[in-house]
């Protein structure tokens, strides 16, 4: 079973510019989450999606942040424009229903400078 | 404030020692409970998972974690440590269909 997919692995941007991440679930599973990894910390959610609606994005910085899930598959996370408190790992998961174990994807290190 | 708090920022352990990590959680109801690895550069990997039934749970790379309601822990143990398992660790928690995180614990192993 292929795992969850996120693309690019690293990014460097300099600050005010954007940029956009990819992730693609486990087939069938239909909630995705997107976490932020800051340096020492735990992850935190940015945004969970339960098929293509928006279950919680309470954490989410809407002014510069946005994410879709088109079709109820694949996501995009989006920033713009970027902080250098931006910089983090972004991680993406999904689970076959809400409250499952959830499986991640290998993350992508951002790099504001 | 709903949350999931994991006391030991860093714990070092000898190889073939026992090793127990703490968790605490503060949602009123049992929620459902998870313990992950993280290797560096790499995503989270689920250990073990409790929804209810047998308190005791045993998970992967021989890994256990014990829920008790009477204190809001469910604490990771493995009886002997590798070299492999130096990693961080995180607790984490269902709760209202939320997945939230502990701050993590850094696991250092030493020959």
């Amino acid at each position: 079973e292929a795992g969850v997919a996120q693309s690019p692995r690293y990014k460097i941007i300099e600050k005010r510019q954007s940029v956009a991440f990819w992730c693609n679930p486990i087939s069938g599973h239909a909630t995705l989450y997107w976490y932020q990894q800051i340096l020492g910390q735990g992850p935190k959610l940015l945004i969970q999606f339960q098929n293509n609606g928006v279950v919680d994005d309470s954490q989410l910085p809407k002014d510069r942040f946005s994410a879709e899930r088109l079709k109820g598959v694949d996501s995009t996370l989006k920033i713009q424009p970027a902080k250098l408190e931006d910089s983090a790992v972004y991680l993406c998961a999904s689970s076959l229903a809400q409250g499952a174990e959830a499986f991640f994807g290998q993350g992508t290190r951002l790099t504001v400078v | 404030a709903q949350s999931v708090t994991q006391p030991d920022i860093h714990i070092t352990v000898s190889e073939g020692a026992s090793l127990e990590l703490r968790c605490n959680y503060s949602y009123g109801a049992t929620p459902y409970l998870f313990w992950y690895v993280q290797s560096p550069g790499q995503g989270l990997q689920l250990l073990l998972k409790y929804f209810s039934g047998d308190t005791l749970v045993q998970g992967i790379k021989g890994f256990e974690a014990e829920f008790k309601r009477s204190q809001s822990s469910f604490n990771l143990r493995k009886p002997s440590v590798h070299w492999s398992d130096a990693a961080e660790y995180f607790c984490a928690v269902v709760n209202d269909y939320k997945l939230s995180f502990g701050a993590g614990t850094t696991v250092t192993v030493r020959a």
